[in-house]
């Protein structure tokens, strides 16, 4: 079972923020906050990590609450090329090496121009 | 990021035929390699993991007789799908563990297999 609730589907205007949210109560201790992208008919492209510190990088912000239950993901200024499937995972696998990633549903991003 | 290859991207076959799909780790070793599987606006499902220099360990449902999996050396796992019928198209996605020097985890670009 997937272990976070995303909404199915958002939209966004072209140049604004995209703030796509992720609900996971029951994230343990030891498990990080994933966040991939997959544009149709594509594999899976990663997109950011963390586990309770807020992260950035070139692709996006990852805003995790302090309870770590829920978590935003940011994209400052979205374009029609960030038209994809957001998947937010949790996941303990940087300390385990045979886990694999569980997906759920992920948030269907329409950034419309 | 590193890189992983699936071949071919795309394939059609006659019902009753088998399909060989290759997913290759082109700049890290990995031990470990995913295959997933993903219908018409459906979320991915792993389907088993490839272990090198072992047997795969498959998900509850996949038949293990009918998605055979190989993963012979530590850049290349590949599916075979036996006997493929209809029900059998779908999108096959093949991810690959790197450890070194992080454990992070990178995905193909995906098969699109259709059985006719």
């Amino acid at each position: 079972d997937a272990k976070t609730t995303q909404p199915t589907s958002m939209d966004c205007a072209e140049g604004r923020a995209a703030n796509l949210p992720c609900n996971h109560s029951t994230i343990s201790g030891n498990e990080y906050v994933y966040w991939y992208r997959q544009i149709h008919s594509q594999g899976p492209q990663y997109i950011i990590h963390g586990l309770k510190n807020n992260e950035t990088n070139e692709m996006a912000s990852l805003i995790i609450t302090e309870d770590r239950k829920s978590s935003t993901l940011i994209l400052p200024h979205a374009t029609l090329r960030d038209t994809a499937v957001y998947y937010c995972i949790v996941d303990g696998s940087l300390n385990n090496a045979g886990n694999m990633l569980t997906f759920g549903g992920g948030t269907r991003l329409m950034v419309k121009p | 990021g590193a890189v992983v290859s699936q071949h071919p991207s795309r394939v059609i076959c006659k019902s009753g035929t088998s399909v060989k799909i290759e997913c290759r780790s082109l700049d890290f070793q990995a031990t470990t390699m995913f295959w997933y599987r993903q219908f018409p606006k459906k979320s991915l499902m792993l389907m088993a993991t490839s272990n090198e220099g072992s047997k795969a360990t498959y998900e509850q449902g996949v038949e293990k007789d009918k998605f055979l999996i190989n993963h012979a050396s530590l850049t290349l796992s590949t599916l075979t799908v036996t006997s493929a019928h209809p029900e059998d198209s779908s999108f096959y996605i093949c991810s690959a563990r790197r450890l070194i020097p992080y454990n992070e985890q990178f995905f193909g670009p995906g098969t699109r297999l259709t059985v006719l």
